[in-house]
């Protein structure tokens, strides 16, 4: 059972658009909903975190918007580059351990 | 360069055989983790230790055994492989005891491990 559910499974946008990545939950515990990004042949790093006590946060292009009654956290990458192509997790985790994972969006942004 | 280091960075193993993936870590988290990533499935844990001398299981433990002698070092090993274990495998760690604070799970480069 797949505790974190993420779509779409890929994306394609142009230059400058706005992809945008969901993902829901089930477990009413979480309280921590990272985003980590992750280029070919490399581990994952972190992009963003939010924590259920706001609705939205920002750090440059990326944002996080969050929907605590629905269950729901999205990822919004405005002006997307193709530097930003590479594949995109959510996660979640309930404390600070112990991290559930999405299954992943590839990212394509084309020049 | 401080972080997490795994070896070896890919490996064919035959069916059967006994496999033991290693991971370092240099900036003394007391946490770690070993993630599987299989295309479709994301990131599944496997096993994770919040302390030295402590493990747990994780989502898929099957096959898989770990230890936690001391801090820095959190090895995998898969006692007899099975051809289903073939992945690309994460070692992780954090800092859980940042209660309150940023937290933030440090990846290694991963191992590719192919069972034929």
């Amino acid at each position: 059972q797949q505790q974190v559910k993420q779509s779409p499974q890929s994306l394609i946008v142009q230059k400058g658009g706005i992809p945008i990545i969901n993902c829901a939950y089930e477990n009413t515990a979480f309280d921590y909903f990272p985003w980590y990004q992750q280029f070919p042949g490399k581990g994952p790093a972190l992009l963003i975190a939010i924590r259920p006590d706001v609705s939205e946060k920002k750090e440059g292009r990326f944002t996080i918007s969050f929907n605590k009654s629905a269950k729901q956290f999205s990822l919004h990458i405005m002006d997307s580059q193709p530097g930003d192509s590479a594949t995109y997790f959510c996660a979640a985790s309930e404390g600070f351990q112990k991290l559930v994972f999405g299954t992943g969006t590839r990212l394509l942004v084309s020049p | 360069i401080a972080g997490i280091t795994q070896a070896p960075t890919s490996q064919i193993l035959a069916a059967g055989r006994r496999m033991t993936l290693r991971c370092t870590q240099d900036m003394r988290h007391n946490a770690m983790y070993w993630y599987r990533q299989d295309l479709g499935l994301g990131l599944r844990l496997i096993h994770y230790s919040n302390t030295a001398g402590t493990t747990g299981k994780g989502e898929v433990p099957d096959g898989y055994s770990v230890s936690r002698a001391n801090t820095d070092d959190f090895p995998l090993t898969l006692a007899s492989a099975v051809p289903s274990q073939t992945s690309v495998y994460f070692c992780a760690s954090s800092d859980s005891q940042m209660v309150r604070r940023k937290t933030e799970a440090f990846f290694g480069q991963g191992t590719r491990l192919t069972v034929v």
